[in-house]
């Protein structure tokens, strides 16, 4: 096991609701990243998250926003769901954000699909 | 241009055969990472190997290595005497340090691999 935990793992939500999805990352890792995978996809960044701020964001519009606390858990908040949000939502948390780069642990995932 | 590119959507293999995945990337960044991730069908990504673009050997981990030819820009991943668990999808994917501070991973589209007995 990776040590990054993700809530809930599945999830159903109606279209132009809400969803809130946390994730817990690796035991000294200070940065969180998000990532969206819809059905035979790769992974696609959403942003990512050092130090409690925004660092970093992929091509996903504003009503992607994130939240990370002192502890560096995160949160990923999707206002205004839509069909196409259906997918699985992953987290990925790494050591560093300088220098060379270090490989990132990912957790579980959440399915959210949006109906 | 895509930043990673896996050419193969899926690949069979023999049962204690060696299989190579194939990998190819795109970036100006002279520092950047590349990483590969096996994704069962419970959905976890699970790391696999990482080749840092300044390492002088080809890396490995157990039956899993990589097959690095920088001036081609490609990163193969090998895996040895397959076993019947290493079905699943394969990810190749890159991180450039980058000059913002976010260095996050892009991914290819993936090969699904299946062994078959």
């Amino acid at each position: 096991e990776t040590g990054v935990t993700q809530s809930p793992t599945h999830l159903i939500k109606t279209r132009g609701q809400q969803v809130t999805l946390r994730c817990s990352s690796q035991s000294g890792h200070n940065t969180v990243s998000w990532y969206q995978q819809a059905l035979g996809q790769g992974p696609q960044f959403i942003f990512q998250y050092y130090r409690e701020e925004e660092n970093g964001r992929g091509n996903f519009p504003p009503r992607f926003s994130g939240l990370q606390f002192p502890n560096y858990s995160s949160e990923l908040n999707v206002n205004a769901l839509e069909l196409d949000d259906s997918a699985l939502y992953l987290c990925a948390s790494t050591s560093d954000i300088r220098g060379r780069p270090t490989e990132a642990f990912f957790g579980q995932g959440t399915r959210l699909t949006v109906v | 241009a895509q930043k990673i590119t896996q050419t193969q959507p899926g690949m069979f293999v023999q049962e204690k055969e060696a299989v190579t995945l194939d990998c190819t990337y795109d970036t100006s960044d002279p520092s950047y990472g590349l990483f590969w991730y096996k994704q069962p069908s419970s959905g976890e990504m699970i790391f696999l190997i990482y080749q840092g673009s300044y390492d002088q050997q080809n890396a490995t981990e157990g039956r899993y290595s990589l097959n690095f030819q920088k001036a081609r820009k490609s990163a193969n991943l090998v895996i040895s005497a397959s076993q019947l668990g290493d079905s699943a999808m394969y990810f190749c994917a890159m991180r450039e340090a980058g000059q913002t501070g976010a260095n996050n991973l892009f991914f290819g589209t993936g090969t699904r691999l299946t062994v078959i007995p």
